[in-house]
């Protein structure tokens, strides 16, 4: 199993330009996760998908969009860049639950996207 | 909105046991807390995961009090590959909460 996968691992744009980050997980998973991780910081959960045509918001989802169309993709839309939205992306997926259940999370290698 | 806390930063020696606390405050009853660590330009990595008490697998330990409100992740016997950072994640109903993360470095 390749795991999760992303595309690019590194993207420039200039400012309000729109692209498409690309996450593919071969394990099966029905639970899969946006999350973008600021310099030094921590993870925060963009969108988050239970299934097929399943999407909801996370803590930070202004700028972005996404859909799930399939089990094994997810992927994740800006539509006018932003300089605020320099960030490294990481997709991630899950067997079960989002909240209460067990919930260990295999993460992609992430894209580095900077908006100039 | 409820938060998780992580001390910034640790430092440690090869060979001593590390522990690392995450309070979590509002976690829900069927909340699990889950650590995991992260080396620069790779994404998070699974450590451990538990619900209450204690927890224990071939590279750590998680310990649980009743209240549940904190968690602390028990590193055994540290070399220099465990400099990284560690976050501690708690299920919050509909919101996944990281931790800020506590950046770990072993001397030799």
């Amino acid at each position: 199993n390749a795991g999760v996968t992303q595309t690019p691992k590194f993207r420039i744009l200039k400012i309000g330009q729109s692209m498409t980050l690309q996450c593919t997980q071969d394990m099966n998973h029905n639970y899969m996760y946006w999350y973008r991780q600021d310099p030094g910081m921590g993870l925060k959960l963009i969108y988050y998908s239970v299934g097929a045509g399943i999407t909801d918001k996370g803590e930070v989802p202004n700028g972005y969009n996404v859909s799930r169309s399939t089990t094994e993709d997810f992927p994740l839309r800006l539509e006018l860049a932003a300089p605020s939205q320099t960030s490294v992306y990481f997709c991630a997926s899950s067997y079960l639950g989002l909240a209460g259940t067990y919930n260990e999370q295999f993460f992609g290698p992430g894209t580095r996207l900077t908006v100039l | 909105l409820a938060k998780t806390t992580q001390p910034i930063s640790m430092d440690s020696y090869e060979g001593q046991e590390v522990n690392i606390t995450c309070s979590h405050n509002n976690i829900a009853t069927n909340d699990y807390i889950t650590w995991y660590q992260q080396f620069p330009s790779q994404g998070p990595r699974f450590i451990i995961q538990g619900y209450k008490t204690k927890v224990t697998n071939e590279v750590a330990s998680l310990f649980i009090p009743a209240d549940r409100k904190s968690s602390t992740l028990s590193l055994p016997r540290v070399s220099l590959s465990d400099t990284a950072v560690y976050y501690c994640l708690v299920g919050y109903t509909d919101k996944l909460i990281f931790g800020t993360g506590t950046r770990l470095q072993v001397f030799p």
